[in-house]
């Protein structure tokens, strides 16, 4: 069970380009989330879906996109890189639960280390 | 709003116990987890509360006061290993359909020998 699988695990661009971090789980997991940490800061959430066709912003959505086509997997995608996205990005999933009061945790990737220069 | 404060940094030593104090702010609070991430690594699951009281776990326990805002991991034995950034979560009913957790920063621990 490989869990959730984050590519690339690092990557340099340069300022104005695009590109796509791919994230994909194999649990079946109905939500998914894009969360990007820096230094000494908490995870902040970027994006999120609770199923395929469904997704929404979070606290930090600006200069991103993502899409949910199937249940598992959820791109981020960055279209004009800035230095200020500079980030750990990290995609988790989890399965719903009816009972919205559910001890079902969140399962992270390893991350994507991004330096914009 | 929503904050949640814990230290930044604490340190202890092989075989003792240390406390990690985590306090919050939430409008509709619906569970309270706690991370553990090493270094370059993603956060791993290590326990969660949604009710008063002690959750135990083999070394690790922790605590919650609903009415207080407040919870805290607790440490036994520890160990070198036990070296990594512990993250304070809680999940918000009234946040992103109830199901993201809003993170605090995070406390780094180091062990020594």
């Amino acid at each position: 069970n490989a869990g959730v699988t984050q590519t690339p695990k690092f990557r340099i661009l340069k300022i104005g380009q695009s590109m796509t971090l791919q994230c994909t789980q194999d649990m079946n997991h109905n939500y998914m989330y894009w969360y990007r940490q820096d230094p000494g800061m908490g995870l902040k959430l970027i994006y999120y879906s609770v199923g395929a066709g469904i997704t929404d912003k979070g606290e930090v959505p600006n200069g991103y996109n993502v899409s949910r086509s199937t249940t598992e997997d959820f791109p981020l995608r960055l279209e004009l890189a800035a230095p200020s996205q500079t980030s750990v990005y990290f995609c988790a999933s989890r399965t719903p639960h009816p009972d919205r009061e559910s001890n079902q945790p969140q399962h992270f990737g390893d991350g994507t280390r991004l330096s914009i220069l | 709003g929503q904050n949640i404060d814990q230290p930044t940094e604490m340190t202890a030593t092989e075989g003792a116990i240390v406390q990690i104090n985590c306090t919050y702010q939430t409008s509709g609070f619906n569970g309270l987890f706690w991370y553990q991430q090493h270094a370059g690594e993603a956060p791993t699951f290590l326990s969660y509360n949604v009710l008063d009281g002690l959750e135990e776990k083999g070394r690790f326990s922790s605590f919650l006061s609903r009415s207080k805002g407040y919870s805290y991991l607790l440490l036994k034995e520890l160990q070198m290993k036990d070296s990594a950034s512990y993250l304070c979560a809680v999940r918000d009913r009234t946040n992103q359909a109830g199901t993201a957790l809003i993170f605090g920063k995070g406390t780094t621990l180091s062990v020594s020998s």
